[in-house]
């Protein structure tokens, strides 16, 4: 199946520092990824729409001057979190559809970022 | 209201037996449907996608959709420990590149 590579797995930072989440797709030209985030227990909640060489779109009550998204490829989107606090503690995760016709998304292995 | 809802469990089933699970979508406008497993500290892989009416069965696992009631269900028969996870139940409005809406899921637990 399709597979698309998160980096890093997991990360600490201080808080006021910024932090920044690759997304891949590996063996697929991905137009458009999300991202996710999902705190403990509770379901993924939409953060963001990467969409290839335009600006994302952001969820209702997601600030997009913290959560930068760049998606400057077919096969790359990047998350930055900048100036993090310990509430921005979160599983970040993103994913790809293959394409138009087929639906199915394919989920990053995740990023832990715990901010302390 | 939440758009797509689940019972958060836990729930048990002994192993062998048939583990039910259950979602209901508030958007009419939904085209389609998804089950997702989730492992402790994993990100979710996909199970199951299902768009029209009726069941669909991919080895033990059976999805089944009715648009008129707003449900969707997962049928995981002869349960093994390895099912054990959480359920994520998703829609979509589309078929295309639209975004998922994330039921909270269902613990799932198969007993030895």
């Amino acid at each position: 199946g399709a597979v698309v590579s998160q980096h890093p797995s997991w990360v600490i930072c201080k808080s006021g520092t910024s932090v920044k989440i690759e997304c891949r797709s590996l063996d697929f030209q991905a137009t458009t990824m999300f991202w996710y985030r999902q705190f403990p227990k509770q379901s993924l909640m939409l953060m963001a729409t990467s969409n290839e060489g335009s600006k994302a779109t952001y969820e209702q009550g997601v600030e997009k001057d913290k959560f930068l998204i760049n998606h400057a490829s077919l096969t790359l989107s990047t998350l930055t979190v900048t100036s993090a606090h310990p509430e921005d503690s979160s599983f970040y995760i993103c994913s790809a559809t293959l394409g138009d016709l087929l639906q199915e998304a394919f989920f990053g292995q995740g990023t832990r970022l715990t901010v302390v | 209201q939440k758009e797509v809802e689940q019972n958060s469990g836990p729930l048990s089933v002994p192993e062998g037996a048939i583990a039910s699970l259950n979602c209901t979508y508030s958007d009419r406008g939904s085209q389609s449907f998804f089950w997702y497993r989730q492992y402790s500290g994993k990100s979710p892989e996909l199970i199951m996608s299902i768009y029209s009416n009726g069941d669909k069965e991919d080895g033990r696992f059976t999805a089944q959709l009715n648009k008129a009631s707003q449900y969707v269900s997962l049928l995981i028969r002869d349960s093994q420990p390895s099912d054990s996870a959480t359920y994520l139940c998703a829609a979509s409005l589309g078929f295309g590149n639209e975004k998922l809406t994330f039921g909270t899921g269902t613990r799932l637990t198969i007993i030895p």
